[in-house]
């Protein structure tokens, strides 16, 4: 079963706008980390933000800022002010356990001048 | 900061041969991951080892093996190439295998079977 589902395979943003990519996950386990990574064409996978499934707030990293609704099983990433640069693919990822790492199938995100 | 490395960047080999992935973590991480990334698709959970021992295992296939040395370096050894091999390899590190820890990847080998 599909535990990360990520339902916008892509979106549009005008440059200096915020967006928001969602993503929503599914576990029965009550300790979690949620993670969004960022993969340009060049093909890297760059960490945005992380998410604990015990973390009271919601984690901001600079323009980076995670939307966690616990209740609602939802950790949507918001970026802020989009610059040309954001414009790749994004992933939305899921560890439960000690080690395996699930992804979502991404959003291609492109950042519009 | 020093990054994950991967060697090498690129590689093409034939079907039915052989291909040694390696990985050098984060200095002090003592955790790496292995994933494959399909054209088009997300990446997937292969193999994963902690202080040297395998500590979980994912989608890997028979064919392939890896191992983390005495300087928590990895290698991802792959046997028997077959076309639908062709993918980008990803190494990640982390301090700690906690699910808090978060996972720093590598740049990739981008592996083509012919």
């Amino acid at each position: 079963a599909q535990k990360i589902t990520q339902t916008q395979p892509g979106m549009f943003v005008q440059e200096k706008e915020a967006v928001t990519l969602d993503c929503t996950y599914d576990t029965s386990d009550p300790s979690y980390g949620l993670f969004w990574y960022k993969q340009p064409s060049s093909g890297e996978m760059i960490f945005l933000i992380y998410q604990g499934s015990y973390d009271q707030q919601n984690a901001t990293e600079g323009r980076y800022s995670l939307n966690f609704q616990k209740a609602r099983k939802s950790a949507n990433l918001v970026i802020s002010a989009s610059q040309l640069g954001d414009s790749a693919m994004y992933f939305c990822a899921m560890r439960e356990g000690p080690n395996d790492m699930r992804f979502g199938a991404g959003t291609r995100l492109t950042v519009k001048p | 900061a020093a990054g994950v490395i991967q060697s090498p960047r690129h590689l093409i080999k034939e079907k039915r041969e052989t291909a040694t992935l390696k990985c050098y973590p984060i200095p002090r991480h003592d955790t790496v991951y292995w994933y494959q990334q399909g054209p088009g698709q997300d990446p997937q959970f292969l193999i994963s080892f902690y202080e040297k021992m395998q500590s979980d295992k994912g989608s890997i296939p028979d064919r392939f093996s890896a191992q983390q040395f005495s300087d928590y370096h990895s290698e991802l050894n792959m046997s028997s190439l077959e076309l639908g091999d062709s993918a980008l390899y990803f190494c990640a590190s982390s301090l700690g295998n906690r699910v808090v820890e978060t996972q720093y990847f590598g740049p990739g080998t981008r592996l083509l079977v012919l």
